[in-house]
Order: structure tokens, then C-alpha cells, then sequence
């Protein structure tokens, strides 16, 4: 079936580094590809999305390309700051019917000051 | 306005109580979904609701058993509550096509003691 990897964290970083989160998917078909964030205590909030390969999905400083030959969508952003301090989710939906978004574990991302 | 809305946002409860979580949502979306995150953050799907009849319902347990009055609206009733129930679950919705990502509620944090 369907699956999405990501890295295992929990990440921590200092403010101002760069930030990767590697994420890898499986499935049938073309999907479309999405992160999510969740701050403490919310609920989840779509960050970005890519629906064809070669796609950029940008939002807020962060950015992720669909590469379809490597099945992959890594999370990117050049300069982190404290406030991005949540936990990401990479997911996918593929285009058969009402399928319904596949979500990886989940990265938890601390940046300190 | 809130797009996506649970109530409660935290319910504890005795083992073996029946208790219910409302879920609504504004966005004029025809698809609806319960999700549960675990304590370690995983999401996983539980029921999809499209046009009020189910479409998706996962291995789940008989107790639990959603309801979609109309295409606003999906509850989740819970029979006869156990410990390892508790988690966060959250409601979703989407425009049933696969290029769209989800909108979340807040979240309902439930605790069976």
C-alpha cells in the first residue's frame, strides 16, 4: 500500500541553521505530495504542497520539490528560527477516488535561541 | 471563523463510558475524516464520510461509530471506553479531490481513566 518515511527525530537546531527533513514515498499512481506542521498544542496546518513531478511548494520560508526518480519530497528552509519549533508530517493522497491523505511519523523540530 | 470545529478540545472519562466528540466544519467541503494521534504523534485514519455516506472505515473497533447527519457535520460516538483509547483525535475535511490537502480541526484530547 501507500507510504510516506520520514527521517526520525527529534531535530534540534540552532536559530539561523538550515533545516532538511528527508521524506520518502510509495504508492501507486502519481500522488500529490504535502507537509504539514503541527504547533504545540494544535491541530494540524497545511505548510506546502506539490501536485506533479518537478513541482516546488513554497510557504514561509520552507520549500520542498517532487522528484518523482527518487520518490522523494525533503522539507527545506535556510534559516530556522524559534518559532518554527513544531512537529512535521509529510503526506500523500493518490488520485483514485476519495482516498484519503497517508501521513509519515512525523519529525519534531526544536530550534533554540 | 473557525473552518474545522471539535468539541470538546478535552474530555476525560471512566473506562467503560460512552461518550461522543462533534465535529463541524463551514468550508462547504463533501468530504469529511476522523483521525487518531497516538502518543507518539503517529496519525492514523479512522472513518471518511463523503456526502454523508461512509466511504472509509479502517480497522477500528466496533465501539467506535461515526455519524454524519448531513455533510457538515461528523460525530464520533465511543461505547464503552477503554484505556488504550485515549489519544488526540482530529476531525478533517477536504474537497474530495486529490490535489487538495486536508483542513483540521483543533483537535479533541481524550483521556480514559
Amino acid at each position: 500500500g501507500d507510504s510516506v518515511t520520514q527521517m526520525e527525530g527529534p531535530v534540534t537546531l540552532s536559530e539561523e541553521a538550515f533545516l532538511t527533513i528527508n521524506c520518502t514515498y510509495t504508492a501507486t499512481g502519481y500522488p500529490s505530495l504535502f507537509w504539514y506542521v503541527q504547533y504545540p498544542g494544535e491541530g494540524l496546518q497545511l505548510l506546502l504542497k506539490a501536485t506533479k513531478a518537478d513541482d516546488k511548494g513554497s510557504n514561509k520560508g520552507f520549500e520542498a520539490t517532487y522528484r518523482k526518480e527518487t520518490t522523494s519530497f525533503h522539507l527545506e528552509k535556510g534559516s530556522v528560527q524559534v518559532s518554527d519549533s513544531a512537529v512535521y508530517f509529510c503526506a500523500l493522497r493518490t488520485p483514485s477516488g476519495n482516498t484519503p491523505l497517508v501521513f509519515g511519523k512525523g519529525t519534531r523540530l526544536s530550534v533554540i535561541a | 471563523d473557525t473552518a474545522v470545529s471539535q468539541t470538546p478540545k478535552y474530555l476525560v472519562t471512566q473506562m467503560g463510558n460512552d461518550k461522543s466528540i462533534k465535529c463541524e466544519q463551514n468550508l462547504g467541503h463533501d468530504t469529511m475524516y476522523w483521525y487518531k494521534q497516538d502518543s507518539k504523534k503517529f496519525l492514523k485514519i479512522m472513518f471518511s464520510y463523503n456526502n454523508k455516506e461512509l466511504i472509509i472505515n479502517e480497522t477500528v473497533p466496533n465501539r467506535f461509530s461515526p455519524k454524519s447527519p448531513d455533510k457538515a457535520h461528523l460525530n464520533l460516538h465511543i461505547n464503552s471506553l477503554e484505556l488504550g483509547d485515549s489519544a488526540v483525535y482530529f476531525c478533517a475535511s477536504s474537497q474530495g479531490l486529490h490535489d487538495y490537502g486536508y483542513t483540521f480541526g483543533s483537535g479533541t484530547r481524550l483521556t480514559v481513566v
